[in-house]
């Protein structure tokens, strides 16, 4: 089944803690994205990656790291979470093909809490 | 730059009355639109797309939208609501420069009363 995994869905952990988001998606698509989700503000992209070791900032990278070593795999590192970063985040990935407008392909979502 | 403007962050029908959530859209290049709709706790879905081909675009579960390039807009209805639309839809515009950026609106809730 061609599908879009994160792990963890849920997480609670304090300001300071390093944590990682795993993301992976076995439908070898060349482009992958986080993005979070907040109330009233749609989803805004945090980093996201065209190919393997080819990464770009989004809207919102402050605090976050990313890389891109393999092409099933994008996680997201958060090197000294802070309480504003308490959100809903989504992995997304799609095909190369038809200019970069093709569908996106979601994970079902990690909801982090930084206390 | 391209964005993207839902006009109504809530709308809320009754079963077997129309849906309509409005979409406005700006952008610099020949765009493509898509909608997507989010259940609660669940990932994001795509409902349907355009991409220049034809301006009725249809959907899964009933659902259409009409791209209509002279006034920017993408609306997206459905003849009868079921109680199983409850959920999130969001609007989104991508171009074909720019890495074929996503550029989400905030979203409509749609609530369905029986």
């Amino acid at each position: 089944e061609a599908q879009v995994t994160q792990n963890p869905r849920y997480l609670i952990t304090v300001t300071g803690k390093k944590l990682t988001v795993t993301c992976s998606q076995n439908m070898n698509h060349e482009y992958m994205s986080w993005y979070r989700q907040d109330p009233g503000l749609g989803l805004r992209q945090i980093y996201y990656s065209m190919n393997v070791e080819v990464t770009d900032k989004g809207d919102v990278p402050e605090g976050y790291k990313v890389s891109r070593k393999e092409k099933r795999n994008f996680p997201l590192i958060l090197e000294s979470p802070s309480p504003n970063q308490t959100s809903l985040y989504f992995c997304a990935s799609r095909q190369a093909s038809g200019g970069w407008t093709g569908e996106l392909f979601f994970g079902e979502g990690s909801r982090l809490t930084v206390l | 730059a391209q964005s993207v403007t839902q006009l109504d962050s809530h709308v809320s029908v009754s079963e077997g009355t129309p849906v309509l959530l409005r979409c406005n859209y700006s952008s610099s290049y020949s765009p493509s639109l898509f909608w997507y709709v989010q259940h609660p706790n669940k990932g994001l879905q795509l409902l349907l797309k355009y991409t220049s081909a034809a301006t009725l675009v249809k959907g899964i579960n009933g659902f259409e939208a009409e791209f209509k390039k002279s006034e920017t807009s993408f609306h997206l209805t459905k003849p009868s609501a079921h109680m199983s639309d409850a959920a999130e839809y969001f609007c989104v515009v991508s171009g074909n420069t720019n890495a074929g950026k996503s550029t989400f609106g905030d979203g409509t809730t749609l609530t369905v009363k029986p």
